[in-house]
Parts: structure tokens; C-alpha cells; sequence
């Protein structure tokens, strides 16, 4: 099944912000935008962002969800080295009648 | 609090069988969408299947249909999925996920090998 396409990494300074992508297609993140996820080693995933910028209690606002077309973003501001971790995306894809998931952005806080 | 603890992981040979469980607490279950998400060693999340509040709206990854199955329990707050004829390509970690990817488990392994 077709999944999402992110940049495998990103690698940003402590303070400065990183935006992530997440592109799918008009059936997925086109349709009812993208779910954000942050796993770091060893543990499960954490929801950030449920589709567009619904954030649940305890996230921090400097984590921010948007979405343009076809094409989801995760940004993430005063980036700090609790960030550094690995970023999914998901979104239910309607013509799969599936959940897909992007493969992941490892984001490394310099 | 809410709790998501899976259970019934282990190694198994290919072609076996085995059924995971996943107690929940801490929140309405059966107000919510119920998911299995899976991840192999070292790799990314892939969504295996899910199931709605009575158990009658069901979908699954492709490359599970026919083999696996998920149920519901309301009664006793649990999920299940049932695994068949298992290959070397289902070892993961599964990881029982509820609501909008709101509740996470820690996750149980599944390890096929002979």
C-alpha cells in the first residue's frame, strides 16, 4: 500500500526551528490532513498533531501542524534536545481504506 | 490514568499462530476506535488494522488480509488480534494504539523464526 513520503532526516541547532514534511496525495493528507508523531529509542509514539493542528493537552505549543494540498508540515520551534527523536506522519487514506504512515524524519538537534 | 498493556508476543515458527491481547483502562473503550500498529527492528510504523466501537467496521493492511484477525471485547476493555500462517516479515513490535492514535501500549514482540 502507498505510503507517505518524508525527508529520512533533518538535522537543526539548539534554539532554531525545524520544520518537517509529510507529502501524500489527494486521498490522504489532501483529504483530512495528516497525523503527527514523535517516538523517541526505545519507547512507543506520542501523539503531537491529530489531522491539521489539533494538539492534544500537554503538547507544547511550540510544536505547530499545517497542511498545503497535498503536503503536511510539523514545525517545531526553540528546538531543544528533548526533540531529538524520530517523526511520523499518518493519515487515513480513503481509496486504501487504510491508515498509512510516512517512513519516518530523524531530527537531530545540534 | 490511562493504560494500554499488551500481551501474548513471543517467538513463534513460520506458519504458527499466536494472539495478542491488549487490556485497556483509564478511558471509555468502548467510545473508541481500536488500531494495531506494528513496527519491525529498526524500521518505521506501519498500521495493521482497526476496528470500530461494536466490532462491525473492520479494515486491514493488505499485506495481513486473510491472515490475521482483530476483535473487541467491550465487556472486558480488550482487543485482540489474531495471527495465521506468520512469516519472518511479520517480526515486530505491536503496539495496540486507541482512539485518534490518542493511547499507546508499550508494546509487545512478535518474533518469527525457525
Amino acid at each position: 500500500q502507498a505510503g507517505l513520503t518524508q525527508p529520512p532526516s533533518v538535522s537543526k541547532g539548539l534554539r532554531q526551528t525545524a520544520t518537517l514534511t509529510c507529502t501524500g496525495d489527494s486521498n490522504s493528507v489532501g483529504d483530512q490532513g495528516a497525523t503527527w508523531l514523535q517516538q523517541h529509542q526505545g519507547h512507543p509514539p506520542r501523539l503531537l498533531s491529530y489531522r491539521e493542528n489539533n494538539r492534544p493537552s500537554g503538547i507544547s505549543e511550540r510544536f505547530s501542524a499545517s497542511r498545503s494540498g497535498n503536503t503536511a508540515s510539523l514545525t517545531i520551534t526553540g528546538l531543544q534536545p528533548e526533540d531529538e527523536a524520530d517523526y511520523y506522519c499518518s493519515a487515513w487514506d480513503s481509496s486504501l481504506s487504510a491508515w498509512v504512515f510516512g517512513g519516518g524524519t530523524k531530527l537531530t538537534v545540534l | 490514568e490511562v493504560q494500554l498493556v499488551e500481551s501474548g508476543g513471543g517467538l513463534v515458527q513460520p506458519g504458527g499462530s499466536l494472539r495478542l491481547s491488549c487490556a485497556a483502562s483509564g478511558f471509555t473503550f468502548n467510545n473508541y476506535w481500536m488500531n494495531w500498529v506494528r513496527q519491525a527492528p529498526g524500521k518505521g510504523l506501519e498500521w495493521v488494522a482497526n476496528i470500530n466501537q461494536d466490532g462491525s467496521d473492520i479494515y486491514y493492511v493488505d499485506s495481513v488480509k486473510g491472515r490475521f484477525t482483530i476483535s473487541r471485547d467491550n465487556a472486558k476493555n480488550s482487543v485482540y488480534l489474531q495471527m495465521n500462517s506468520l512469516r519472518g516479515e511479520d517480526t515486530a513490535i505491536y503496539y495496540c494504539m486507541g482512539a485518534s492514535f490518542d493511547y499507546w501500549g508499550q508494546g509487545t514482540l512478535v518474533t518469527v523464526s525457525s
